[in-house]
């Protein structure tokens, strides 16, 4: 067990809709990462937060969009969802701004599937 | 140019026996990192090895070894004395440098290792 908690596990939803992935770090990691695995795009990086601020962007739609709150848990909100939008949805967490020898420790993951 | 690049897609391995996974990069910058995960059929990313640019040995972790060759861009994860839980997806992952530009990893293609009894 990482320390990093991801929910829903499993979320099936249709085109067109909205979702809201939520992400709780490791206790005292201050940074957010979000990844989206998927069979065409492999293991991509979406975004970073750090300490409520976003601090580094990827890949990631316009139609996607993240935060952190105050209490460092983060939300990924997927909106106008496709059916290439389906894979699985890692959140990681370090307790460091730059990841540095510290390696990010992974969530269970959301496997989105959209129908 | 792919960052990372893992040229074996899958591989069979006979139980008790070493493996080597293959992980070639591509950066100019002279502070990176490189990183291997393990991501079992459970789904889950599980953190093996880490190799600073700047680390003088290669990195080992109880059977996991890396065999860190700077001047070739090559870092390749070395399992010894395999066991059949190790049967799983590994990627082989980069982050470069300082600042924002380094908070994110770069993921290769991941190599399937399947240990056979």
């Amino acid at each position: 067990d990482s320390g990093v908690t991801q929910t829903p596990k499993h979320l099936i939803t249709a085109t067109g809709q909205r979702v809201t992935l939520r992400c709780s770090p490791r206790s005292g990691d201050l940074s957010v990462y979000w990844y989206q695995q998927s069979l065409d795009q492999g293991l991509q990086f979406l975004i970073q937060y750090y300490n409520g601020e976003e601090r580094a962007k990827g890949n990631i739609l316009e139609r996607f969009s993240a935060q952190q709150f105050p209490d460092l848990h983060s939300e990924l909100n997927l909106s106008s969802l496709e059916l290439g939008d389906s894979a699985l949805y890692f959140c990681a967490s370090s307790p460091l701004e730059v990841t540095a020898s510290y390696e990010q420790y992974f969530g269970p993951g959301t496997r989105l599937t959209v129908t | 140019a792919q960052k990372i690049t893992q040229t074996q897609p899958g591989m069979f391995v006979q139980e008790k026996e070493a493996v080597t996974l293959d992980c070639t990069y591509d950066t100019s910058d002279p502070s990176y990192g490189l990183f291997w995960y393990k991501q079992p059929s459970s789904g889950e990313m599980i953190f093996l090895i880490y190799q600073g640019s700047y680390d003088q040995q290669n990195a080992t972790e109880g059977r996991y070894s890396l065999n860190f060759q700077k001047a070739r861009k090559s870092a390749n994860l070395v399992i010894s004395a395999s066991q059949l839980g190790d049967s799983a997806m590994y990627f082989c992952a980069m982050r470069e440098g300082p600042g924002a530009a380094g908070n994110k990893l770069t993921f290769g293609g991941g190599t399937r290792v399947l240990v056979k009894p």
